[in-house]
C-alpha cells in the first residue's frame, strides 16, 4: 500500500452537473477526512469519517454536498449541481491516530 | 476568522542558512501543532509536529517551538537545502474536542543557490 488515492484527479465539469470523487485511504486507516482548499489558502476541513460513521461536518459543506464511506472502506464526495464557487481541490486524508494525516495528491475541481 | 495565521506568504532564505517559518493562533483550546510540507501538483506530507505539553520538539534538521503564552509557534529547518523549497501549512488541533486541523494558509519557502 503506497498511501492515500485519489480518482480522478482532475475533473472539468460545466456547471450544474454533478460531480464524484472517490479516495482510497491507507488500508489500515480507521480514520478518513475530507478538505477543500482554494488558490492561497490552506486546506479547509469539509468532513470526517470513523470507520463508516459520518462524525462531523462542516459548515462548509452545503447540501449539495454528501459523502459516504460504506464499510469503512474508500469514500465518495459527491457535489450535485455544481457552481463555479466549487472550483478547488479535494483532499482526502486518512489517519490511524488524530496524530498524523495523510494526505491523498488531490482532484482538481474547475466548474466551467 | 482564521484561527491559525501565517502572516508571511512568502519567504526567500540562502542554501546552508536557517528558514524560520512563524505562525500564531487564536484559539486557546488548541494542544496539539503539526508543520505540512506541500509540492506542487502533490497533497501535503506532514512534517513535525508538538503537543501543548513540551516547548521543542527536533527531527533532523527540523525543529518545532512552541511558546503558550504568546500563542505562536516557528519551524526552523537548518541547514535549508533546495529540496526544501515548497509550502509550509501551520496547522493546530484541539485533540480533547475533536479530531479536526484547522490550515494556515501557508508560507512558500523559496531556497535560493
Amino acid at each position: 500500500d503506497t498511501g492515500v488515492s485519489q480518482d480522478p484527479r482532475h475533473k472539468i465539469t460545466k456547471r450544474g452537473q454533478n460531480v464524484t470523487f472517490r479516495c482510497d485511504p491507507i488500508s489500515e486507516h480507521n480514520r478518513l477526512y475530507w478538505y477543500r482548499q482554494t488558490l492561497g489558502q490552506g486546506p479547509e476541513f469539509l468532513t470526517y469519517f470513523q470507520n463508516e460513521a459520518q462524525l462531523e461536518k462542516s459548515r462548509l459543506l452545503s447540501d449539495r454536498f454528501s459523502a459516504e464511506r460504506p464499510k469503512g472502506s474508500f469514500s465518495t464526495l459527491e457535489i450535485q449541481r455544481t457552481e463555479q464557487g466549487d472550483s478547488a481541490m479535494y483532499l482526502c486524508a486518512s489517519s490511524l491516530s488524530p496524530y498524523e494525516q495523510y494526505f491523498g495528491p488531490g482532484t482538481r475541481l474547475t466548474v466551467t | 476568522d482564521q484561527q491559525v495565521k501565517q502572516n508571511s506568504p512568502s519567504l526567500s532564505v540562502q542554501e546552508g542558512r536557517i528558514s524560520i517559518l512563524n505562525c500564531d493562533y487564536t484559539n486557546s483550546m488548541f494542544d496539539y501543532f503539526l508543520w505540512y510540507k506541500k509540492y506542487p501538483a502533490e497533497g501535503p506530507t506532514f512534517l513535525i509536529s508538538i503537543s501543548s505539553i513540551k516547548d521543542k520538539n527536533e527531527d533532523g534538521r527540523f525543529t518545532v517551538f512552541l511558546n503558550k503564552s504568546a500563542k505562536h509557534l516557528s519551524l526552523h529547518i537548518v541547514p535549508s537545502q533546495p529540496g526544501d523549497s515548497a509550502v509550509y501549512f501551520c496547522a493546530a488541533s484541539a485533540l480533547n474536542r475533536d479530531d479536526k486541523i484547522i490550515f494556515g494558509k501557508g508560507t512558500r519557502l523559496h531556497i535560493l543557490p
